[in-house]
């Protein structure tokens, strides 16, 4: 597609419960990238794909979270036992390079209570 | 550490009143700046790139303009549909894409 699809738009999740969220990136990008924004304009950046490989993962708190873009799917990030301060808006971007502006889907909002 | 830096946090502006937006970043080896518009609720939109020092780019009311160590967002004769949040990035020195944003700007037009 013309946009960074991402879905479901809200997530409400109890302490402890799994989550996980889609990303589908513009068709002809090969690189994905995962951010959360937690505070009002505070980004933090989680992982990138170039294509189905793992770019840069360095953001990732590998105990709870994971994440995944599999050929023919849209991408994915799960995380496992979701906790209080998982709560944000998660952004899926993509781009045609690694040095390209990248273009961001519409988030999901991710609530945990 | 990579840093960018906006300013300032929050402006608000008289509709057709100009100004301009920093975003000042110690980020080595620069492979790009970029600026975004971000409405509440939404995604971040890209507005321009900018790659090396003296460059200039224009999109209706808006121009960013790139030095060496900063870039700038002037808005000139603004309107209420201009109100959003500006945010700055740059990839860091790590080698990898992995965008460094600012905190952003808060700006609100006034009619």
């Amino acid at each position: 597609g013309e946009e960074v699809a991402q879905t479901p738009k809200h997530l409400v999740r109890g302490e402890g419960q799994k989550a996980k969220l889609y990303c589908a990136p513009i068709k002809g990008h090969s690189y994905v990238f995962w951010y959360q924004q937690v505070l009002k304009n505070e980004f933090k950046f989680l992982i990138s794909f170039q294509n189905e490989n793992v770019f840069d993962e360095t953001g990732m708190p590998k105990e709870r979270f994971s994440a995944k873009c599999l050929p023919n799917s849209p991408c994915s990030l799960e995380i496992q036992a979701t906790k209080l301060e998982d709560s944000a808006v998660y952004f899926c971007a993509s781009s045609q390079g690694a040095d390209n502006e990248q273009f961001f889907g519409p988030g999901t909002r991710l609530t945990v209570l | 550490e990579d840093q960018v830096t906006q300013s300032p946090e929050a402006l608000r502006l008289q509709e057709g009143e100009s100004s301009s937006l920093n975003c000042s970043y110690t980020v080595s080896g620069l492979r790009g700046l970029f600026w975004y518009r971000q409405d509440p609720g939404k995604g971040p939109e890209f507005l321009f790139t900018l790659y090396s020092a003296g460059e200039e780019k224009e999109k209706e009311r808006l121009k960013a303009t790139l030095t060496k160590k900063e870039s700038f967002l002037h808005i000139t004769a603004p309107k209420p549909e201009d109100s959003a949040t500006y945010l700055c990035a740059a990839p860091g020195d790590s080698g990898y894409s992995t965008l460094t944003f600012g905190k952003g700007t808060m700006l609100l037009v006034s009619p």
